[in-house]
């Protein structure tokens, strides 16, 4: 699986949008982008995921790049709950299981 | 919406002795993956299953062993547990008739180890 690189940590203003940006310059194409965060010691809850075109659920918006070298995923008001551990994880959508590689992530700390 | 349950929630086991953690899946879903996040760690892949065959094996020891049943539920078993599997173990489920389905993660095992 590619690897991704992200900021080890970010602040946002509560109420702003956070705009949180993974590198994954290696990835193929059959590979999608998957986000998940991790709030302190709770399971890892998926957040959304997508090939090449953008993507918007109820908890965020991913934004991929023309040539899927990178993406961003936005939370647009962001609240205090939001305070967690982002990753971001590049993986091939196979039949059979496929595991999700965990990186450093991104510290994301919102601020009242 | 069902989650994926893990028991027991918190387990405190001696050296040497023996672990059992529990996993039951969303319902319908057909895979069970297993991960292990020591303390200020990012989460590690163990082991998974996708129809009760094992499908991937991670960086799992010798000593822990997992299989899932008929129902789809998984059991990781581990053995001579040592200080360093002190960790939290998580259980994710996904439904792997479409591949490109994520994993759903449920609130994990706290094992410690005295």
């Amino acid at each position: 699986d590619a690897k991704t690189t992200q900021p080890p940590s970010m602040d946002c203003a509560e109420g702003r949008a956070a705009n949180l940006p993974c590198n994954h310059s290696t990835i193929s194409g059959n590979e999608y982008v998957y986000w998940y965060r991790q709030i302190h010691s709770q399971g890892p809850q998926y957040i959304i995921h997508g090939l090449k075109n953008n993507e918007t659920n109820e908890m965020a918006s991913l934004i991929i790049t023309e040539d899927r070298k990178s993406s961003t995923l936005i939370l647009p008001h962001a609240t205090l709950r939001d305070t967690a551990v982002y990753y971001c994880i590049v993986r091939v959508a196979l039949q059979g299981a496929q595991k999700l590689v965990f990186g450093q992530g991104t510290r994301l700390t919102i601020n009242p | 919406a069902a989650g994926v349950i893990q028991s027991p929630r918190h387990l405190i086991k001696e050296k040497r002795e023996t672990a059992t953690l529990k996993c039951y899946p969303i319902p319908r879903h057909d895979t069970v993956y297993w991960y292990q996040q020591g303390p200020g760690q990012d989460p590690q892949f163990l082991i998974s299953f996708y129809e009760k065959m094992q499908s991937d094996k991670g960086s799992i020891p010798d000593r822990f062993s997992a299989q899932q049943f008929s129902d789809y539920h998984s059991e990781l078993n581990m053995s001579s547990l040592e200080l360093g599997d002190s960790a939290l173990y998580f259980c994710a489920s996904s439904l792997q008739g479409r591949s490109n389905q994520p994993q759903h993660f449920g609130d994990g095992t706290r094992l410690s180890i005295l």
